[in-house]
């Protein structure tokens, strides 16, 4: 079967330090993968797209990797501050026009 | 420049009953799409349309219909409301089809009872 994982455990991280959170998917090849904040009781906002030809991306204090071979992408959040505590969700394309999310990791960053 | 609006944001329908649930965005976006998120499930897709008058199903979309008769309005009918329904709905819109991130509206909190 088609998946996207992403740790359904919450993530519990100090303040100031680098959080770090998976997303592996299964029998798909992606051209682009996303990365979303949702926070409670409202819609997800995206923050970071990757293509599959790039390593890496970067923006401010977050950066996203892709791993076409591992097929999984890992997203940092360098220096965390409490106000980044979220969920935060992966997305891929699985064909052209579709687009599926993983249920994503919920980040708690404690001051 | 309002986004991506949803209507209502919360309603209580009776099994069998039927909808409409609205969306509208402002920014001569091609792409809209209907997600559903249930706890531990993560959002998945019902319907998608790359165009006004083109639409096609997603991953879940029985129990669901939509149209596309503009670019700015992609409604989502439930034909006869199921408590397997209750969810909250998503309705987002981007310039294409992945190369592009989405903007999502507010969402509309659904309790079918």
């Amino acid at each position: 079967s088609q998946k996207i994982e992403q740790n359904s455990e919450a993530l519990n991280i100090q303040e100031g330090k680098t959080a770090t959170l998976t997303c592996n998917y299964t029998n798909y090849s992606p051209a682009y993968l996303q990365w979303y904040r949702q926070d409670p009781g409202r819609g997800p906002v995206f923050l970071l797209l990757i293509r599959e030809n790039e390593k890496e991306k970067r923006k401010e204090r977050l950066k996203v990797t892709f791993d076409t071979t591992l097929k999984q992408s890992l997203f940092h959040i360098t220096a965390s501050q409490p106000a980044d505590s979220a969920t935060y969700l992966c997305a891929l394309d699985i064909d052209l026009n579709k687009f599926y999310f993983g249920s994503g990791t919920k980040l708690n960053v404690k001051p | 420049n309002a986004g991506v609006t949803q209507t209502p944001k919360f309603q209580v329908l009776k099994t069998g009953q039927s909808m409409t649930l609205q969306c509208a965005q402002d920014m001569n976006h091609e792409y809209m799409s209907w997600y559903r998120q249930d706890p531990g499930m993560g959002l998945r897709l019902i319907h998608y349309s790359v165009g006004a008058g083109i639409t096609d199903q997603g991953e879940v979309p029985n129990g669901y219909n939509v149209s596309r008769s503009t670019t700015e309005d992609f409604p989502l009918r439930l034909l006869s409301a199921a408590p397997s329904q209750t969810s909250v709905y998503f309705c987002a819109s981007s310039y294409g089809a992945a190369n592009y991130g989405y903007t999502f509206g507010s969402g509309t909190r659904l309790t079918v009872v």
